[in-house]
C-alpha cells in the first residue's frame, strides 16, 4: 500500500498546455520532495517543501505544500516536450530521514 | 564529478547466481539510503546507513539481501541466490546527517536476472 497517492498516473498532452499533478497522504510529513526521472536513470531533485501552505517556483514549475502537510500539487505551465518524464512526489519524516515515494505521475508532452 | 555514483550501471546475471552493487556518496555526506524500484513503481526504502552503522532495514530486505559501509564512505550491496523477482532498479541515495530530508540520488543499477 502506497502511502502516497499520486494522481493522474499518466499524462499525455500537447506542448503549450498546463497541467496539475497531485500528491496525497493521509500522513504528515515534514517535508515533502518533488523529484523528475527520466528512462534508465535515477530521480532528480527539483524541490523540497517543508512549511505547510508553502508555494515555490521553478521557472514554469510551481509547487504547494498543503497546509496540513498531507498532500503537494506541482503544476507546469505551457509544458515543453523537455518536461517529458516521471514525476515523482516523496515524503520524508524527521526519523531516519528515509523517503516514502509515490508511484509517480508519467507525463508525455506532444510536440 | 561530485554526485552519487553507482557500479555497475547494469548487470545481467542468471537465477542463482550472487551480484554485488557499489554506491559511492557525495564525499561529505554521513547518511546513505538503498532504494528499489520496479518498473512502473516509485522507489521503496531498503536500508539506510549513518557512517558506518546500518540503522534500519525494510522488510524488503530479505535473508538473501545483504549491506555494508565497512569505512562509513561506500557502501555495498550483495544479492545471494538471485531470483527473478530481483530484477529492478537499485538505487543509491545520501545526505547529512541533520540536513532536510531531500536526498540525492545515483543513477542506478539495473538488474535483470535471467
Amino acid at each position: 500500500t502506497q502511502l502516497l497517492e499520486q494522481s493522474p498516473q499518466f499524462l499525455s498532452i500537447q506542448e503549450g498546455e498546463n497541467l496539475t499533478v497531485y500528491c496525497n497522504s493521509s500522513s504528515v510529513f515534514s517535508s515533502l520532495q518533488w523529484y523528475r526521472q527520466e528512462p534508465g536513470e535515477g530521480p532528480v531533485l527539483l524541490v523540497t517543501v517543508v512549511t505547510g501552505g508553502e508555494v515555490k517556483k521553478l521557472k514554469r514549475l510551481t509547487f504547494q505544500f498543503g497546509d496540513a502537510r498531507k498532500d503537494s500539487s506541482l503544476h507546469i505551465t505551457a509544458a515543453q516536450p523537455g518536461d517529458t518524464g516521471l514525476y515523482l512526489c516523496a515524503g520524508g519524516r524527521n526519523a531516519g530521514n528515509m523517503l516514502t515515494f509515490g508511484g509517480g505521475t508519467r507525463l508525455m508532452v506532444k510536440p | 564529478d561530485t554526485g552519487v555514483s553507482q557500479d555497475p550501471r547494469h548487470k545481467i546475471t542468471k537465477r542463482g547466481q550472487n551480484v554485488t552493487f557499489r554506491c559511492d556518496p557525495i564525499s561529505e555526506h554521513n547518511r546513505l539510503y538503498w532504494y528499489r524500484q520496479t518498473l512502473g513503481q516509485g522507489p521503496e526504502f531498503l536500508t539506510y546507513f549513518q557512517n558506518e552503522a546500518q540503522l534500519e532495514k525494510s522488510r524488503l530486505l530479505s535473508d538473501r539481501f545483504s549491506a555494508e559501509r565497512p569505512k562509513g564512505s561506500f557502501s555495498t550491496l550483495e544479492i545471494q541466490r538471485t531470483e527473478q523477482g530481483d530484477s529492478a532498479m537499485y538505487l543509491c541515495a545520501s545526505n547529512l546527517l541533520g540536513a532536510r530530508t531531500e536526498a540525492f540520488f545515483g543513477q542506478g543499477t539495473r538488474l535483470t536476472v535471467v
